[in-house]
């Protein structure tokens, strides 16, 4: 079972802040790397699947890079918006077999943003 | 596309009861999950199919049964309720070989208390 940590674990942040989150786990050359947002009463929902060294995606203004070898994983929000508030969860897989269908999520972060 | 339908939504069961949360997914994909959300301790792998007539138990198995008889559906069977599973339960489903994408869809959740 993979060990996944992410922090803060909790973030309060103005209107118009731009924030970060890392999702640590154990480094290796063949991890996949998957961000899903969670809101409130709601169901998770894909961000990003990365699945190499130093990859790097984009979704408006949120955005994440990758790195298997030291094991960690940024996401960022450019100029926070209150619509963004919501759990940011991450999970790494092994990339060989089925092995992305059975994520061990982290414990996420909750991101708070004040209008 | 209904993407990933969960049944019932919300559930009470007594202790010693069993009963089965079904979960059905219309996107021919191959792999299929059940996580569990308790408050602290974020999305827990229960078991998890890469493929019909495959299945394979994830971080908390223990008290679930689970059998993939076709793509569609994958049923969670819990075989005597105990108070430690109420929980708000989550079937994921990913990876088509048509699109070649692992993001994982989720379902809208079962809400389960056990007395």
């Amino acid at each position: 079972i993979l060990n996944v940590e992410q922090s803060p674990q909790s973030l309060h942040v103005q209107e118009g802040d731009s924030t970060n989150f890392t999702c640590s786990f154990p480094s290796s050359n063949f991890y996949a790397l998957h961000w899903y947002r969670w809101e409130t009463a709601k169901s998770p929902e894909a961000l990003f699947v990365m699945t190499l060294n130093g990859d790097e995606k984009k979704k408006g203004r949120i955005s994440a890079t990758l790195n298997t070898k030291e094991g960690y994983s940024y996401l960022y929000i450019k100029g926070s918006q209150p619509e963004d508030s919501a759990t940011y969860l991450c999970a790494p897989a092994p990339v060989y077999g089925g092995s992305q269908g059975n994520l061990i999520f982290g414990k996420g972060t909750k991101l708070s943003v004040k209008p | 596309n209904a993407g990933v339908t969960q049944t019932p939504k919300f559930q009470v069961l007594k202790t010693g009861q069993s009963m089965t949360l079904q979960c059905a997914q219309d996107m021919n994909h191959e792999y299929m999950s059940w996580y569990r959300q308790d408050p602290g301790m974020g999305l827990r792998l229960i078991h998890y199919s890469v493929g019909a007539g495959i299945t394979d138990q994830g971080e908390v198995p223990n008290g679930y049964n689970v059998s993939r008889s076709t793509t569609e559906d994958f049923p969670l069977r819990l075989l005597s309720a105990a108070p430690s599973q109420t929980s708000v339960y989550f079937c994921a489903s990913s990876y088509s070989r048509t699109s070649g994408r692992y993001e994982q869809y989720f379902g809208p959740g079962t809400r389960l208390t056990v007395t």
